[in-house]
């Protein structure tokens, strides 16, 4: 089945730089990749996806990048604002009927004032 | 508009117990799921219902565990005998379609003692 590694397991940037976390994946059928970010006590909230038809997608200070040769996606944060704070999960799937999201450990994210 | 909502927020329990959590999906959402998050851990697929059909129970970790849905709405998760190491944060989210964003509820964090 599909295995998800996400990288760091923690990251702390100052306030105002950017921030990468990175992802693989091995089933190579999987073709949609979401990203989450959950803030303490509460469930996760999507912030972004991307599906294996696109490279790259960007909301705002929130971008997606996809290479399905190497099989990895990450999320990048530009200009990091304190309320990015979060434990921030990457998942993939494939639709077989449902699209049962296989998740990544968490990376948490600091941002230092 | 209302978004998923899971109750208890907390549960504790002892070992050997049986206990409910239940699931409210976002009204009109036909898809519902249920992970686990264990401590420090990614999320974990356990069941999928969509509509009226017969749940995807593929992900359900022993007999213990069981869920149902009524009237294409609420569900329940019900896990009996419970043991420690069920001990989680049990997390439901809903979504329009089966191939549709999930949105997630905050959570039942179930301690078993």
């Amino acid at each position: 089945g599909e295995n998800v590694e996400q990288h760091p397991s923690t990251l702390s940037v100052q306030e105002g730089d950017s921030a990468v976390i990175k992802c693989t994946y091995s089933d190579s059928a999987s073709n949609y990749f979401p990203w989450y970010k959950q803030e303490l006590g509460k469930g996760p909230q999507l912030i972004i996806d991307i599906r294996s038809n696109v490279g790259e997608k960007k909301d705002q200070r929130i971008a997606v990048t996809l290479n399905k040769t190497a099989k990895h996606f990450s999320l990048h944060i530009t200009e990091t604002q304190p309320e990015d704070s979060a434990v921030y999960f990457c998942a993939a799937s494939k639709f077989q009927g449902a699209q049962k999201l296989v998740f990544g450990q968490g990376t948490r994210l600091t941002i230092n004032p | 508009g209302a978004g998923v909502s899971q109750s208890p927020s907390n549960k504790v329990t002892e070992k050997g117990k049986d206990v409910e959590l239940r699931c409210d999906p976002i009204s009109g959402h036909t898809a519902l799921y249920w992970y686990r998050q264990s401590l420090g851990q990614g999320l974990e697929f356990l069941i999928y219902f969509q509509g009226n059909s017969a749940p995807d129970k593929s992900g359900l970790p022993s007999d213990r565990f069981s869920a149902e849905r009524t009237g294409g709405s609420v569900s329940t998760l019900t896990i009996q005998r419970t043991q420690q190491e069920d001990s989680a944060v049990y997390l439901c989210a809903s979504s329009p379609n089966p191939k549709g964003t999930q949105y997630f509820g905050p959570g039942t964090r179930l301690l078993v003692l």
